[in-house]
């Protein structure tokens, strides 16, 4: 089946901490995996996609994800969490079988000061 | 370059009555899907559509009818509202192509069903 599990549905980390989001997908073939950020009362903007070039992706705002195949993941890092990263991150797969994409249940990001 | 426009912004429906959601996109974009946000919940597919005349249910379509008579627009109809339907929902739109698959999203429409 089709899934793509995201571990923690709140993180909360102090500012200037390591910030570590974790998406596993389900897929029996490479597929394209990407990362949202939702911010409140507002819509889902694409922090970074993987295609298949390089396993480790860079995207804005600092964050980067490294695509494992081995352990079906592809978590979210960044190394210094800003009060500004607060917001809501989402895991999205597309199944190019299936000719839509997934997403994860989403994770909230808490930054203590 | 507008995006992906959906409206209402938000709309409050009694128990029964009936509304259509209208999403248009500006990007040429071949895909274009409805999702539903609750609390706590994600984003779970309606409905999605991989090109003018085709559409196709997705995990969670009762209550809900689409139609995609153009490549730029995707409306979603809800014709017996129920609390049930309370939620936020997102239209998106992508190219079909394998590397530019990643979804544009609109605004977001909050849909109160009392």
């Amino acid at each position: 089946a089709q899934s793509v599990t995201q571990l923690g549905s709140h993180v909360s980390v102090s500012e200037g901490a390591l910030v570590l989001l974790r998406c596993n997908y389900s897929s029996s073939v490479p597929p394209y995996l990407f990362w949202y950020v939702q911010y409140p009362n507002q819509g889902l903007q694409l922090l970074l996609k993987y295609t298949s070039a390089a396993t480790l992706v860079k995207g804005i705002n600092g964050f980067e994800a490294e695509f494992k195949k081995s352990e079906t993941s592809f978590h979210l890092t960044k190394p210094s969490a800003h009060m500004s990263d607060a917001a809501e991150y989402f895991c999205a797969v597309f199944y190019s079988s299936a000719s839509k994409i997934i997403f994860g249940s989403g994770t909230r990001l808490s930054i203590r000061p | 370059n507008a995006g992906v426009t959906q409206t209402p912004k938000f709309r409050i429906l009694k128990i029964g009555q009936s509304m259509t959601l209208q999403c248009t996109q500006d990007m040429n974009h071949n895909y274009m899907y409805w999702y539903r946000q609750d609390p706590g919940m994600g984003l779970k597919l309606i409905y999605y559509s991989v090109g003018a005349g085709i559409t196709d249910k997705g995990e969670v379509p009762n209550g809900y009818n689409v139609s995609r008579s153009t490549t730029e627009d995707f409306p979603l109809r809800l014709e017996l509202a129920a609390p049930s339907q309370t939620s936020v929902y997102f239209c998106a739109s992508s190219y079909s192509q394998a590397m530019n698959t990643e979804a544009f999203f609109g605004q977001g429409t909050r849909l109160t069903v009392v």
